[in-house]
């Protein structure tokens, strides 16, 4: 089992649609990074999180840390959203290492 | 600009001969990590460092080598490339360790390996 786990893999919306992506982990984390990874390849972050919820424009992400659970909510999704979002939290093991999930392949229709 | 680069964007080599990733951030940053990207596995970290001189294994670092000498450059080297080493490779920097709310980190733009 991976230890983080990202729902669903692929999904598509029409525009306008509410979307949620879901991101569990396994691991004691000291924060979480929503990431978003365009058709060209490149990456940017979203957010960090360590607690709480976060707002920038349409996009909404939250986490619940005791039940080591994220979600990225987007609201009135547009085609230009359609990209791959990574959750990503970084390890609390006396490291600083990140560990990935697998990305949810977001595609919005016009 | 605030950046991170990488060269070369793409590189196509064969088996075994030496070949190094650079990865530059002109943000002052401490920690840079390099992340290699496979379909079906996602991302997952080779290497990170701390800052200059302090370097740590992530998840695969087998076959790959890194050096922090000086804060904005951190070099990924495969001193003897393999075909299993073939993916598409990103270096990323952050801020501050220590600092939990400036901990965005910063992605280069990618460099697509083939080794034959």
């Amino acid at each position: 089992k991976n230890e983080v786990e990202q729902s669903p893999q692929n999904l598509t919306a029409q525009e306008g649609e509410f979307i949620t992506i879901n991101c569990s982990y396994s691991v004691g984390i000291s924060a979480l990074h929503w990431l978003q990874q365009h058709p060209g390849g490149g990456i940017v972050s979203l957010f960090m999180l360590s607690s709480g919820k976060k707002k920038h424009g349409r996009l909404i992400a939250t986490i619940n840390i005791q039940e080591k659970h994220s979600s990225l909510h987007i609201t009135a999704s547009h085609p230009r959203d359609s990209a791959v979002y990574i959750c990503a939290v970084r390890s609390t093991a006396g490291t600083y290492k990140y560990i990935f999930g697998t990305g949810t392949r977001l595609k919005v229709l016009a | 600009e605030a950046q991170v680069t990488q060269n070369p964007r793409y590189l196509i080599t064969v088996t075994g001969k030496k070949l190094t990733v650079t990865c530059s951030q002109n943000m002052n940053h401490e920690y840079m990590s390099w992340y290699r990207q496979d379909p079906g596995l996602g991302l997952r970290q080779i290497y990170y460092s701390m800052n200059v001189e302090v370097t740590d294994k992530g998840d695969v670092p087998e076959g790959y080598k890194v050096s922090r000498k000086e804060k904005r450059n951190f070099p990924l080297i495969l001193e003897s490339p393999s075909p299993n080493q073939t993916s598409l490779y990103f270096c990323a920097s952050s801020l501050d360790r220590y600092s939990s709310s400036t901990d965005t980190q910063y992605f280069g733009p990618g460099t697509r390996l083939t080794v034959l």
